[in-house]
């Protein structure tokens, strides 16, 4: 049963903590897409890798930090610099970067 | 700088109506311009997508029309159905370029189709 899972589907954190959102594909995609959504606004990248052990930044960085030490896993570590951290975040894989991107069921992260 | 302007922000249509989603365009090196739907709680996925050498592509009730001079497109559900309630996000990418490719999304279109 392919496809892309994140973990856990809804996450608490207090202020001032770093937490770690998981993201593991089955489809054997080289490309990683990590996103944020907030209400009202579409999607916002914040990283992506087009392969193994590389990753660049997208629109929205700062406070955030990846890894993609294997093909199947991308996962995103929010930092206590993020000022507003509150959001659904999707993870999406590409087979490559000018190919359909196929989004996980995303990790709704409230910090209080 | 918003680069893919959508409308409306939410929309209410009747069972069997038309749903019409509008999104432009200023990058005109764009060249991949797809239409995902989004249920709550739940990942986006791909509902049909375009490139510019089409003005029109149909699958089954959705139809992108796509107006390059005007850097516009827009999505039509024909028979708008209340499963086809969801929020619906146009996006646009630059495939031509060497250079990495990443999708530029609108702000989101919440649908309800009325029974």
């Amino acid at each position: 049963d392919g496809g892309i899972t994140q973990s856990p589907k809804y996450l608490f954190r207090k202020e001032g903590q770093n937490v770690t959102l998981s993201c593991e594909q089955n489809l054997n995609h080289d490309a990683m897409y990590w996103y944020r959504q907030d209400p009202g606004q579409g999607l916002r990248l914040i990283y992506y890798s087009q392969i193994v052990n590389d990753f660049q930044k997208g629109d929205i960085a700062e406070g955030y930090s990846v890894s993609r030490e294997k093909k199947e896993s991308f996962p995103l570590t929010v930092t206590s610099a993020q000022k507003n951290p509150t959001a659904f975040y999707l993870c999406a894989s590409s087979t490559r970067a000018d190919h359909e991107q196929f989004f996980g069921p995303g990790t709704r992260l409230t910090v209080l | 700088q918003q680069q893919v302007k959508q409308s409306p922000q939410s929309l209410i249509v009747q069972k069997g109506g038309i749903s019409i989603i509008n999104c432009a365009y200023e990058n005109t090196a764009f060249d991949y311009f797809p239409w995902y739907q989004q249920f709550p709680g739940k990942g986006p996925a791909l509902l049909i997508a375009i490139r510019p050498d089409v003005s029109e592509k149909k699958e089954g009730r959705f139809t992108i029309s796509f107006n390059k001079s005007a850097k516009q497109f827009s999505l039509h559900i024909m028979d708008s159905q209340p499963g086809d309630s969801a929020t619906y996000f146009c996006a646009a990418r630059q495939d031509s370029s060497g250079s990495a490719r990443q999708l530029t999304f609108g702000s989101g279109t919440q649908l309800t189709v009325l029974p």
